[in-house]
């Protein structure tokens, strides 16, 4: 069965500097989805980056970038340059069967609170 | 512009009534879901729809009940039989395929008093 693990609860950062939030997946399909998205304090959940099971470069937009590791099954999330309004709860999720045509359900994992300290 | 809208955002329930919370979107996505999050957890996945007149359980949709008489409206009713239904409550939509993911809804909190 597919899996998310984020075994960070929680992270701390100075603000300008970068940070890594750790996920790992379990999946047996060749063809799948990896996402990460912010949920800041008000609730609402925003996504940030995409990375295919296909997709030969890592997935950057703008000061986030996923570090992909395909053996490992890891799928990272880098935040370069923290700014304080990166504080939020950071959710690694995972869809499968890419191609399958079939309906596109998402696993989430526990998430990682990020604080951006001044 | 083009989203999903959650009414209320906040909900108060007393023991043994049902409530609905509303979710519509305007994005012509074909399939919607409803999630739940409990503090400081993931997202758990309640019900989910593909297309009209159609839904299918996820991993807790014991306690709720979904309808989706319109491509828009995905309702959510939280039933007497939910026996902790006190949570944070996310409805999504996503075109049939797609790589960019949901699109989520700002979300409804829900307080048993």
């Amino acid at each position: 069965a597919q899996k998310i693990t984020q075994t960070q609860p929680g992270m701390f950062v100075q603000e300008k500097e970068a940070v890594t939030l750790d996920c790992t997946y379990d999946t047996s399909d060749q063809s799948y989805g990896l996402f990460w998205y912010k949920q800041p304090s008000s609730g609402e959940m925003i996504f940030l980056i995409y990375q295919g099971s296909y997709d030969e470069q890592n997935a950057t937009e703008g000061r986030y970038s996923l570090n992909f590791q395909k053996a490992r099954k890891s799928a990272n999330l880098v935040i370069s340059a923290s700014q304080l309004g990166d504080s939020a709860m950071y959710f690694c999720a995972m869809r499968e069967g890419m191609f399958s045509g079939g309906y596109n359900k998402l696993i989430f994992g526990a998430g990682t609170r990020l604080a951006v300290h001044p | 512009d083009g989203g999903i809208t959650q009414s209320p955002k906040y909900l108060f329930r007393k023991e043994g009534q049902n409530v609905t919370l509303s979710c519509e979107q305007n994005l012509n996505h074909d399939a919607m879901y409803w999630y739940r999050q409990d503090p400081g957890q993931g997202l758990r996945l309640i019900y989910y729809s593909q297309i009209v007149n159609d839904f299918q359980k996820g991993d807790i949709a014991e306690g709720y009940s979904v309808s989706r008489e319109k491509k828009e409206s995905f309702p959510l009713t939280v039933t007497s039989a939910q026996k902790n239904p006190t949570a944070f409550y996310l409805c999504a939509s996503s075109p049939r395929q797609f790589v960019s993911g949901y699109t989520f809804g700002s979300g409804t909190r829900l307080t048993v008093v």
